[in-house]
């Protein structure tokens, strides 16, 4: 079935570092991919969002690289700060369907200060 | 301009009973989600809602899981007969119509079944 999937599920960077978060997606058909971030006791937080007629995007400090050849969604953190400590989530989506967004079980990332 | 609402914050009840949990969306969002969130997982899709539309429950777990929104705003997520494995956060969101629009969350209801 349908499965969006992190290859490591805690990352530890020093603070300043620049973090990588991947994800793996397995539908084929999904054309829109999220990142959001959640904070402790917080609900997610979008962060950036990417279409599949682009391979990359720009945000404050984050980059999302979409490559649809092997299905693989990345989230670069430039210079990670402790605010960035949190878990990291992508999700995928079809734009022709009924908006259902499907999420992955996350990373958590940890900065060491 | 207010967030996502949701109340409770937190619910503990005994095994069988019903629980109700609700959201209020932001003010001019037709579209309404929830999701639950077991610890350590990621969030699973429960229900949508969108305008006068109707929802999509292809992610309820089961009949004893339901929701309704009223007037298009405030949305009950019901869980009738509840089992221990309903323990989990259960997270609202809303955004705009539209499938590129930002999904914005509510804090969550964390719900725990004795």
């Amino acid at each position: 079935g349908e499965s969006v999937g992190l290859h490591l599920p805690t990352l530890s960077v020093q603070e300043g570092d620049n973090s990588i978060i991947n994800c793996a997606y397995s539908n084929s058909a999904s054309d829109y991919f999220i990142w959001y971030k959640q904070e402790s006791g917080k609900g997610p937080q979008f962060i950036i969002d990417i279409r599949s007629n682009m391979d990359k995007r720009q945000g404050q400090r984050v980059t999302v690289l979409l490559n649809k050849t092997v299905k693989h969604l990345s989230l670069q953190i430039a210079a990670t700060q402790p605010g960035d400590s949190a878990v990291y989530f992508c999700a995928e989506t079809f734009s022709g369907g009924y908006q259902k967004v499907t999420f992955g079980t996350g990373t958590k990332l940890q900065v060491i200060p | 301009g207010a967030g996502v609402s949701q109340s409770p914050s937190n619910k503990v009840t005994e095994k069988g009973k019903d629980v109700e949990l609700r959201c209020d969306p932001i003010s001019g969002h037709t579209a309404l989600y929830w999701y639950r969130q077991s610890l350590g997982q990621g969030l699973e899709f429960l229900i949508y809602f969108q305008g006068n539309s109707a929802p999509d429950k292809s992610g309820l777990p089961s009949d004893r899981f339901s929701a309704e929104r009223t007037g298009g705003s405030v949305s009950t997520l019901t869980i009738q007969r509840t089992q221990q494995e309903d323990s989990a956060v259960y997270l609202c969101a809303s955004s705009q119509s539209g499938v590129y629009n930002e999904q914005f969350f509510g804090p969550g209801t964390r719900l725990t079944v004795l």
